[in-house]
């Protein structure tokens, strides 16, 4: 089965860049997608198509993906961006995919 | 405005069968764009596809799953559902209904709230 890999945790200081890393084999092939969620609430689509925003997503945020890895990267990172943050792609043979999840801390 | 409501029992007993109904309002159903699917997420972890169906009946889910879940639509009722057979404690998780576009790479545009089922005698 198809899987993806996010590291554990990321911090980034305020105003800094952060960027998140999902790892999974050929996914420069495939087009993932990054979600955000915060305590409590439901998952919330930040990125698809690589690098494509959905409305009401700042510029701020941005994504590439590449060879075996896709990376989101949050410039100017704010404190209200602290949260979770998922990858996903589509694979044939595993339907949705998942990455474990990296938790972005703002100290 | 789109909405996606779960509905069903929170208390599920090992070995019995889980039943959510997810309700869409603001929409309909039966749009050709659109795959309609579960996700949960046990707590304290991370996101897991369950599966999806499209307004025809044509479903697709993940092959971790797959030999116990059933997922159905009622177009009449705006609605569609989720069974899960034989559960145990580690299917005790926070169930979200969602919305997908028939073109994958698009993603998952619309969640329900999601409603916690918990598996316990």
């Amino acid at each position: 089965s198809y899987e993806l890999t996010q590291p554990p945790s990321v911090s980034v200081s305020p105003g800094q860049t952060a960027s998140i890393t999902c790892s999974g084999d050929k996914l420069g092939d495939k087009y993932p997608c990054w979600y955000y969620q915060k305590p409590g609430q439901s998952p919330v689509l930040v990125m698809y198509q690589n690098n494509e925003r959905p409305s009401g997503i700042p510029e701020r945020f941005s994504g590439s993906n590449s060879g075996n890895t896709a990376t989101l990267t949050i410039s100017e990172t704010q404190a209200m961006d602290e949260a979770d943050y998922y990858c996903q792609a589509w694979d044939s043979s595993s339907a949705w995919v998942f990455g474990g999840g990296t938790k972005l801390t703002v100290l | 405005q789109l909405q996606l409501q779960e509905s069903g029992p929170g208390l599920v007993k090992p070995s019995e069968t889980l039943s959510l109904i997810c309700t869409v309002s603001g929409g309909s159903i039966s749009s050709p764009s659109y795959y309609w699917g579960w996700i949960r997420q046990p707590p304290g972890k991370g996101l897991e596809y369950i599966g999806s169906i499209y307004y025809s009946g044509s479903t697709y889910s993940n092959p971790s799953v797959k030999s116990r879940v059933t997922i159905s639509v009622d177009t009449s009722r705006n609605r569609f559902s989720l069974k899960l057979t034989s559960v145990t404690a580690a299917d005790t998780a926070v169930y979200y209904c969602a919305r997908h576009d028939r073109r994958q790479w698009l993603g998952i545009d619309y969640w329900g709230q999601g409603t916690l089922v918990t598996v316990s005698s």
